[in-house]
């Protein structure tokens, strides 16, 4: 069954710092690669996904994200960390093809909090 | 646009009462689903439909039911709420089933089951 692993459960920052987050995939056949974000007391909203190509994506605020089919790996990424990042970031994969059904295996979260 | 609506926000039920959560979008999605998002443990799948009258199980779908009688509306119901049903339920929507779409969210329901 697919599974995915977000290593970090909670991140403290200083506002610029850098940051990455940790996200690890099981399955072995093609995927697609979401990050959401949740702001406190929000809805999930989408950063950025993979389908194909260029491995490293870029999504909104900033913020990107490099696939490494090698090593089942979707590491999101943010050269300088703003306050008004402190929220909740979630991982998800589904499988890619016309078979797929849309299903969305999300990971544990990670809290990420930014100190001003 | 509205997007994806949820009703109520908020909601307290005592155990063994029944209640249905209420979703609705206005994008004209073939794909619908509902995840309940508990702490440490992402958001987990309960339900989906991929089209009008069509529905599936997903990741933990005990004690719950759905149905899909018009694209709009995918309301989700508990039979006979339990304690462990006590979550932040959310409905999700999108274009079609195909994986490349990203969902679109609404803004969750607080569910307290006593």
């Amino acid at each position: 069954a697919q599974s995915v692993s977000q290593h970090n459960h909670h991140v403290i920052l200083s506002e610029a710092a850098s940051l990455e987050l940790g996200c690890n995939y099981s399955y072995g056949g093609t995927v697609n690669l979401f990050w959401y974000v949740q702001y406190p007391g929000q809805h999930l909203q989408l950063l950025l996904k993979y389908f194909s190509g260029d491995p490293l994506v870029k999504g909104i605020k900033g913020f990107e994200a490099e696939f490494i089919k090698s090593k089942f790996s979707f590491n999101l990424r943010k050269p300088s960390v703003q306050w008004s990042d402190t929220a909740e970031y979630f991982c998800a994969v589904n499988k890619a093809g016309s078979s797929n059904t849309g299903k969305l295996i999300f990971g544990q979260g990670t809290t990420l909090q930014v100190k001003p | 646009n509205a997007g994806v609506t949820q009703t109520p926000k908020f909601q307290v039920l005592k155990t063994g009462q029944s209640m249905t959560l209420q979703c609705a979008q206005d994008m004209n999605h073939e794909y619908m689903s509902w995840y309940r998002q508990d702490p440490g443990m992402g958001l987990r799948l309960i339900h989906y439909s991929v089209g009008a009258g069509i529905t599936d199980q997903g990741e933990v779908p005990n004690g719950y039911n759905v149905s899909r009688s018009t694209t709009e509306d995918f309301p989700l119901r508990l039979l006979s709420a339990a304690p462990s049903q006590t979550s932040v339920y959310f409905c999700a929507s999108k274009t079609t089933p195909d994986g490349n779409q990203p969902q679109h969210f609404g803004d969750g329901t607080r569910l307290s089951i006593l």
